[in-house]
């Protein structure tokens, strides 16, 4: 069965310091897909980003970037020198291709950011 | 382009009546999602159409729950009769085709008193 862990409830930090969420997964499909949503205090989940299984390469956003490790089952979403804007909480998201288009949610990390 | 529009924004009712939730998806967006998100946790899928065709809808509670995507576009779900367990956001997603991530709508945030 598919699941996603999030062991950090909550994370706090002063403005400025680099943040990393982890994101543990667990999936019998070979091909699946994995994404990082931001939910800030308006309510509305923001799609941030998307890996499928067959790309481990890391991606950088601008502040933002995301490490895939297959081998660890791992998907960790990194924020450098970070901002108030970016307190919100974050969930990391699991599809698998073997069974249709059904995503499972992990319970999300809350990240306040200091000023 | 419009994204996802969920209506009402906000629903307080009394335990027993009941309350339906609408959800306009994304165009050319076969699947729609909906999902409970209670305080403090994640999303969890209540029920999964593809066009009109709800093809999960293991988690969906269905001796009070209910949903319809009559013409594959837009869905309805409701409750009857609500609990106060009910109280939760309920989120409409809607996504293209496999592998796209999921657009979600502003939720519905329903409080039962």
């Amino acid at each position: 069965a598919q699941k996603v862990t999030q062991a950090q409830t909550e994370i706090s930090v002063v403005e400025k310091e680099d943040v990393t969420l982890d994101c543990v997964y667990e999936t019998r499909d070979t091909t699946y897909y994995l994404f990082w949503y931001k939910q800030p205090p308006s309510g509305e989940l923001v799609f941030l980003i998307r890996r499928n299984s067959f790309d481990e390469q890391n991606e950088i956003s601008g502040r933002y970037s995301w490490n895939f490790q297959k081998s660890t089952s791992s998907f960790n979403f990194t924020i450098t020198a970070s901002q108030v804007v970016d307190s919100a909480v974050y969930f990391c998201a699991l599809s698998e291709w073997g069974y249709g288009q059904n995503f499972v949610f992990g319970p999300g990390t809350r990240l306040s950011v200091l000023p | 382009e419009a994204g996802v529009v969920q209506s009402p924004r906000y629903k307080i009712i009394e335990k027993k009546q009941p309350v339906a939730f609408w959800c306009n998806p994304i165009s050319g967006h076969n699947t729609l999602y909906w999902y409970r998100q209670n305080l403090g946790q994640g999303p969890e899928l209540l029920i999964r159409y593809e066009n009109e065709e709800a093809v999960d809808d293991s988690q969906l509670p269905k001796d009070r729950f209910s949903a319809e995507r009559l013409k594959g576009v837009d869905s309805t779900l409701k409750i009857q009769p609500a609990e106060l367990g009910d109280s939760a956001v309920y989120l409409c997603a809607s996504s293209p085709p496999p592998g796209q991530g999921l657009t979600f709508g502003s939720g519905t945030r329903l409080t039962v008193v």
